[in-house]
């Protein structure tokens, strides 16, 4: 069964740590894309990769930083983490190849709160 | 510039009713169009997909058609169950080989027996 694996369901960080998220696919896909969602908002877009060491900004990247030094692997970073940044993270992979698009495999979410 | 949107929730049902959760969009090109759902404290599956004008996306009893008309996809089941309630996300591509995704704000559905 293919998955998008996201290393940690909750997360509880202090304001002004340095919080990594990871995420990893084992679908050789060559896009992957971090969202957050919060209620009434839906999902924005932070920060996606079409290959390795590519990155591409989103929506609202501000306060985030990314990193993907391997193909299954997709690292988001808070630099400093803000109580305004307290959200479900959502990671996503798609493959870049396919001849009609079948949209996104997602990973269960990391809730992370800032306190 | 490319957007969606969705009736807001909470949609409130007794099984066995007829749902409609209504999405309309707006986009440069020819996008395809996807119904994303969630269910609680689960990440986003996809439930069903159409890539061209007049194309109908189903799957386990939800349906939506690619109105090019009404710019519109509109999610429908003919009975619910309990077992839907869940949050659903229309969303729209218009490249498909980055496949960036642009999502609407989600409707909530609760099904009640």
């Amino acid at each position: 069964d293919v998955k998008v694996t996201q290393s940690s369901r909750y997360l509880v960080k202090r304001t002004g740590e340095k919080v990594f998220l990871e995420c990893v696919q084992d679908m050789d896909h060559e896009n992957m894309f971090w969202y957050r969602q919060d209620p009434g908002l839906g999902l924005r877009l932070i920060y996606f990769s079409y290959d390795v060491k590519m990155k591409e900004k989103g929506d609202i990247p501000e306060g985030y930083s990314v990193s993907r030094e391997k193909k299954e692997r997709f690292s988001l970073i808070l630099e400093s983490a803000s109580t305004n940044q307290t959200s479900m993270y959502l990671c996503a992979s798609s493959s870049a190849w396919t001849e009609n698009p079948y949209g996104y495999t997602f990973g269960s979410g990391t809730r992370l709160t800032v306190v | 510039g490319n957007s969606v949107t969705q009736m807001e929730g909470p949609v409130t049902l007794s099984e066995e009713a007829f749902l409609t959760i209504n999405c309309t969009y707006t986009a440069t090109g020819y996008p395809s169009l996807f119904w994303y759902v969630q269910y609680p404290g689960e990440g986003l599956q996809l439930l069903l997909k159409a890539t061209k004008a007049d194309d109908k996306g189903s799957n386990k009893g939800f349906e939506a058609t690619y109105r090019k008309e009404t710019t519109s996809f509109h999610l429908e089941k003919g009975s619910v169950q309990v077992s839907d309630s869940a949050v659903y996300f229309c969303a729209l591509s218009v490249s498909y080989n980055t496949d960036k995704l642009i999502f609407g704000t989600g409707t909530r559905l609760q099904v009640f027996p």
